[in-house]
């Protein structure tokens, strides 16, 4: 069964301090990998897609990397306006449905 | 195009009560996905539909929900004799296709608080 596990489940940096965030899968056959941001009461909002090992995409603050076993979203001297919670999901070649892991809230103290 | 947009965004019912709540996609978009997310966890997968087909449910989904998407376009998800278990953000999304680079789309959600 498809399964994706985020850590940790709370982050909490101060401003200009980087981290990593990350997400390990299981799937039969990836289609794509996502990583959303959600602020509270809000849907998720769309950050990145990778398909393949090895692949990169990047964002302002944000890069996200990918290998066979896991996804690393990587926060460079973060914000406080980073401060929500990032999900993970994957898309097997099996079936169309993001299946999402239990998300990273992050917290950025000025 | 404005998103994918949900209605109501907030509902209190009372237990035992049937609701709707309705999912407008983003137009050119033929997948469409319903979620369920409580406190602290990530959306849960309910349901998926390809244009009108429903493809897949959750076998964690109750027979007390359905959803329908009618000519292929907007979609209701509706819960039936409701329980307080089924307090809930209930995501939208859409996708053309599996998401590819621009992923999918979700909506604001629909809030339900069952008193």
């Amino acid at each position: 069964e498809d399964q994706v596990t985020q850590s940790p489940e709370a982050l909490r940096l101060q401003e200009g301090e980087s981290s990593s965030l990350n997400c390990s899968y299981t799937v039969s056959g990836l289609r794509g990998l996502f990583w959303y941001r959600q602020d509270p009461g809000k849907g998720p909002e769309f950050l990145f897609t990778l398909y393949s090992a090895g692949e990169e995409k990047e964002k302002e603050r944000l890069k996200a990397t990918l290998t066979k076993k896991e996804s690393f979203l990587h926060i460079t001297a973060p914000k406080p306006e980073d401060s929500a919670t990032y999900l993970c999901a994957v898309v097997s070649s099996n079936t169309g449905k993001l299946i999402f892991g239990q998300g990273t809230t992050l917290q950025v103290k000025p | 195009d404005t998103g994918v947009s949900q209605n109501p965004r907030h509902k209190i019912t009372k237990r035992g009560q049937n609701v709707t709540f309705r999912c407008d996609p983003i137009s050119e978009h033929n997948r469409l996905y319903w979620y369920r997310q409580t406190l602290g966890q990530g959306p849960e997968f309910l349901t998926y539909f390809q244009n009108e087909a429903q493809l897949e449910k959750s076998r964690l989904l109750s027979d007390r929900f359905s959803a329908e998407r009618p000519k292929g376009s907007f979609s209701t998800l509706e819960i039936q004799r409701t329980e307080q278990g089924d307090s809930a953000m209930y995501l939208c999304a859409s996708s053309l296709g599996t998401g590819g680079k621009n992923g999918y789309t979700f909506g604001s959600g629909t809030r339900l608080t069952v008193v």
